[in-house]
Formats: C-alpha cells, structure tokens, sequence
C-alpha cells in the first residue's frame, strides 16, 4: 500500500498570506498526485491534477509542484473563501488503492 | 454539466445490507476515459476510498473492504450502485460517488453531494 502523509495536519494563516502544504508518498508515485478542496458540509473539488496541472476554473494563485515522492501546493495569497481542508491523492497504484493524506486544515489567524 | 446524485437509505441497522445508488445526469456514463466510484468519510474524518467500476463492469475494490463490497452500473439507466454488507458502527459515514476522469492520470472530476449513512439500531 502506498501511504500518504500531509504536513501540517492543520495551519492558520491571514488572508493575503502565502502558504504550502506538503504531501509525501511512502514511495515514489512519479506525478500521480491531485489536490482537492473540502468545505464543510461539501464534497471535495479537484484543484490540481498530475502534480502541477490546474483544473478548469481553478484561480491561478492555486500551484501545485514535485514529483517521485515529495508533492507541495501552495496559495500564494489566501483568501477568505481558501479556508478549507486540503487533500492530497495518489492516483499511482491500481484502481483499488487510490489512497488519500490525511488532510491539512487550514483556517484564520 | 454532469451531475452525480446518491439515493439511499439514511439508517441501516447493524450487520445488515447499505445500498445507495448514484445516478448521472448531464453526460454519458458509458465513456472510456472515466472510472465510477464511491468515496466515504466518517464524521470529523478524512476520506477513504471504497472502490470503482469501468462501464464494461471491471470492478476495483478497497482491500480493507473487498469481503463486503459490491458495486455495480446499469449504463441503460445512467446508475451505479454500492452495496457494503454486514456493517457496523465503523461504517457509518458521509458516501460520495463520483467520476474517476483517466485522461492523464486518474482524478476525481465530478463528485455528488454525499449522503449521510448511520449504522444504528
């Protein structure tokens, strides 16, 4: 099983701020990463496919980087709609193990 | 826009049958470039794959949940279905569905609202 670890497991930052978080695979995925949005009370939402790769819709100051085992996303201005837990997936094993981090929250300072 | 719908029980009691069924609305089902699945997150928790299905019916299940996990698509009717057997406390969870695009790397595009499913007595 590939395991996936997010750091931190919760931040508080201020809008405006840039923040990263990181995700990191127990071993080297290439760049079969995505990155999703959750709100409370909501399904989560695609923000970034194959590591690096914005969706459709997404606002720019959404980045995604790395490959093999160590992945970050960063907001390079937060804005009050950002508030949210992040997930990372790896989507590098077969069908049956698509597996999940843990989750970052990230909420106001 | 596609659309992806759960529909279900809210309540099922210990050590019986959960059955929910996502319907797709907006797009084809039976596309080659897309995996169905079904996601779920217990309360307060992180998310936990459950499995997939390929419109030609190859399935893909969670090993920690293959003993007790169907899923299967009627493509006539635009549905799929999960069906997880024998549960417990340990499965009560918020389910999504959800479409599984394979174009590039495999990502979840579309997801449905999630229902809330409480095992309880």
């Amino acid at each position: 099983d590939i395991q996936m670890t997010q750091s931190p497991s919760s931040l508080s930052a201020s809008v405006g701020d840039r923040v990263t978080i990181t995700c990191r695979a127990s071993q080297s995925i290439n760049s079969y990463l995505n990155w999703y949005q959750q709100k409370p009370g909501k399904a989560p939402k695609l923000l970034i496919y194959a590591a690096s790769s914005l969706q459709s819709g997404v606002p720019s100051r959404f980045s995604g980087s790395g490959s093999g085992t160590d992945f970050t996303l960063t907001i390079s201005s937060l804005q009050p709609e950002d508030f949210a837990t992040y997930y990372c997936q790896q989507t590098y094993s077969t069908p049956d193990m698509y597996s999940f981090g843990q989750g970052t929250k990230l909420e106001i300072k | 826009q596609l659309q992806l719908q759960e529909s279900g029980p809210g309540l099922v009691k210990p050590s019986e049958t959960l059955s929910l069924t996502c319907t797709v609305s907006g797009g084809s089902i039976s596309g080659s470039s897309y995996y169905w699945g079904w996601i779920r997150q217990p309360p307060g928790k992180g998310l936990e794959w459950i499995g997939n299905i390929y419109y030609t019916e190859s399935t893909y299940y969670n090993p920690s949940l293959k003993s007790r996990v169907t899923i299967s698509i009627d493509t006539s009717k635009k549905q799929f279905s999960l069906k997880l057997s024998s549960v417990t406390a340990a499965d009560t969870a918020v389910y999504y569905c959800a479409r599984v695009r394979i174009i590039i790397i495999p990502s979840i595009d579309y997801w449905g609202q999630g229902v809330l499913v409480t095992v309880s007595s």
